[in-house]
C-alpha cells in the first residue's frame, strides 16, 4: 500500500495477557519508530529502527516491551503480562532515511482490561 | 517523558477566521514539526521547518521556526470546516528524527 498499514486496529486484551502488534512500512523505508499515545497526549517515542538494527531503544517503559525487524521491514512490537497502563494507541512511523519526515500509520488502539 | 508546551488545550473559531498556535520549549531543537490528527488515525505531516529563522508556508498554513530554536508557531487562515483536528508541534534534537510532542490542541471551527 501507499501508507503505513498498522495491524490490528484495534486490540482488547485481558490483564496478563501477552500482545503483538504489527507495523508495514512504506516500501523502502529505512527508519522506523514506534510511539505510544495515550489519551489526550501527544505520541512518545519508544524505539528506533535503521533496517535491522535497533537503534534505540530508550522510550520503552519495562522489560516488557519488545520491538523486531528482523528483515528491516515489517516490524512488531510485543508486550508482555500486559497491564491497565499499557492501554493507548500505539503508532508506528518510517521514513526514508533517518533525517526525512516520519509518515506514521494510524494506529493499534490496545485496551487491557 | 519530555513534552513541548502547547496551549490553550483547546481553540473555538469561526469559519473564516485566522488562528495561530505556539508551542515552545526550554529545550533547544534543530527541527520543528506541525502535525494534525483526525480521530483514529494517525498524525499527518502539515509542516517540517529546518532552520531557525525559517518561515514556510503551505498553503492556507504558514509556520515559523523560532530564532532561539525553542519556539515555534503555526498560523492557519481562512479556516475552513476540515481544519477541525487536533494540531500537534514537534521537535527533533537529532538526525534520527526521533520526535518530542507537545500535548496537541484542538481546533473547532464554527460553521
Amino acid at each position: 500500500g501507499a501508507g503505513v498499514s498498522q495491524s490490528p486496529r484495534y486490540k482488547v486484551a485481558k490483564r496478563g495477557q501477552d500482545v503483538a502488534l504489527r507495523c508495514d512500512p512504506i516500501s523502502g523505508h529505512v527508519s522506523l519508530f514506534w510511539y505510544q499515545q495515550a489519551l489526550g497526549q501527544g505520541p512518545e517515542f519508544l524505539t528506533y529502527f535503521q533496517n535491522e538494527a535497533q537503534l534505540d531503544k530508550s522510550g520503552l517503559p519495562s522489560d516488557r516491551f519488545f520491538a523486531e525487524r528482523p528483515e528491516g521491514s515489517v516490524s512488531t512490537l510485543k508486550i508482555q503480562r500486559t497491564q491497565q497502563e499499557d492501554s493507548a494507541v500505539y503508532l508506528c512511523a518510517s521514513s526514508l532515511v533517518r533525517e526525512s519526515p516520519l509518515h506514521f500509520g494510524n494506529g493499534t488502539r490496545l485496551t487491557v482490561t | 517523558g519530555q513534552q513541548l508546551n502547547q496551549s490553550p488545550q483547546s481553540m473555538f473559531i469561526q469559519e473564516g477566521e485566522d488562528v495561530s498556535m505556539n508551542c515552545t520549549s526550554s529545550s533547544i531543537f534543530n527541527t520543528w514539526l506541525w502535525y494534525k490528527q483526525d480521530p483514529g488515525e494517525g498524525p499527518v505531516l502539515l509542516i517540517a521547518l529546518y532552520k531557525a529563522g525559517e518561515l514556510t508556508s503551505n498553503g492556507r498554513l504558514t509556520a515559523q521556526f523560532g530564532i532561539t530554536r525553542k519556539d515555534s508557531f503555526l498560523n492557519i487562515s481562512a479556516s475552513i470546516p476540515s481544519d477541525v483536528g487536533i494540531y500537534f508541534c514537534a521537535g527533533s534534537t537529532g538526525a534520527n528524527s526521533k520526535l518530542t510532542f507537545g500535548k496537541g490542541i484542538t481546533l473547532s471551527v464554527r460553521p
